[in-house]
């Protein structure tokens, strides 16, 4: 079982639609959860960080956390075709370490 | 405009050559990671450095990859000898605190024939 799993997709979702991307992780005593977006060819940069239960919103996005589900997601409402990219779910284990690990991505295509 | 510089961006040798990717990561940052990603695997954490000491390189294969700090300014890849199963965009990141982002550089595309 890999430490962080995603849905590799591709969702495909119209313009103005609400994309729900997920990820599942292994270790409980992770502490620290993070949405990376990546388009083709360049290299991640951060959407989101949400670190205790429940939700965070940031503009069109909101994470969502649930410790006991060991459950992360992110929802981009309003998704334009600009939105199209692989999403990172990445996340930092627990016991001090400083290690981040990746999901192998979700690819999302927005369509026009 | 603080970033994460990489070099070189990209990379042709042959099997059985070494290769040297440099990361510079951001001014007073005091964690760097290295991450090697490939269509199948995803984002492969190979190794990570806390004040230039290695705190874990589980990640990658002992026999013939290192990673080194020489410096705060510098880290360093290094794959002796290479083989085409090495082919791969490798990431450096570099981050300040244990809970915030990790800031990549522009990676290093490898492709060993």
């Amino acid at each position: 079982q890999k430490e962080v799993e995603q849905n590799s997709g591709p969702l495909s979702v119209p313009e103005g639609a609400i994309a729900s991307l997920n990820c599942t992780y292994s270790d409980r005593g992770s502490q620290s959860f993070f949405w990376y977006r990546q388009y083709s060819g360049k290299s991640p940069e951060l959407i989101m960080f949400i670190y205790s239960n429940g939700d965070k919103e940031d503009g069109r996005f909101t994470a969502q956390l649930n410790k006991a589900s060991q459950y992360v997601s992110l929802l981009i409402r309003d998704s334009q075709p600009s939105d199209s990219a692989t999403y990172l779910c990445a996340v930092r284990g627990g016991s001090g370490t400083y290690k981040y690990i990746f999901g192998t991505g979700t690819r999302l295509k927005v369509l026009a | 405009d603080a970033r994460v510089t990489q070099t070189p961006r990209h990379k042709v040798t042959e099997m059985g050559q070494e290769v040297t990717m440099r990361c510079q990561p951001i001014l007073g940052h005091n964690t760097v990671f290295w991450y090697r990603q490939t269509m199948m695997q995803g984002l492969e954490l190979l190794a990570y450095f806390r004040n230039r000491a290695p705190l874990d390189d589980s990640g990658m294969p002992k026999d013939r990859f290192s990673a080194e700090m020489p410096d705060a300014t510098l880290a360093t890849l290094k794959i002796q000898p290479s083989e085409p199963r090495d082919s791969a965009v490798y990431f450096c990141a570099s981050g300040l605190l244990v809970d915030t982002e990790a800031f990549f550089g522009q990676g290093t595309r490898l492709t060993v024939v």
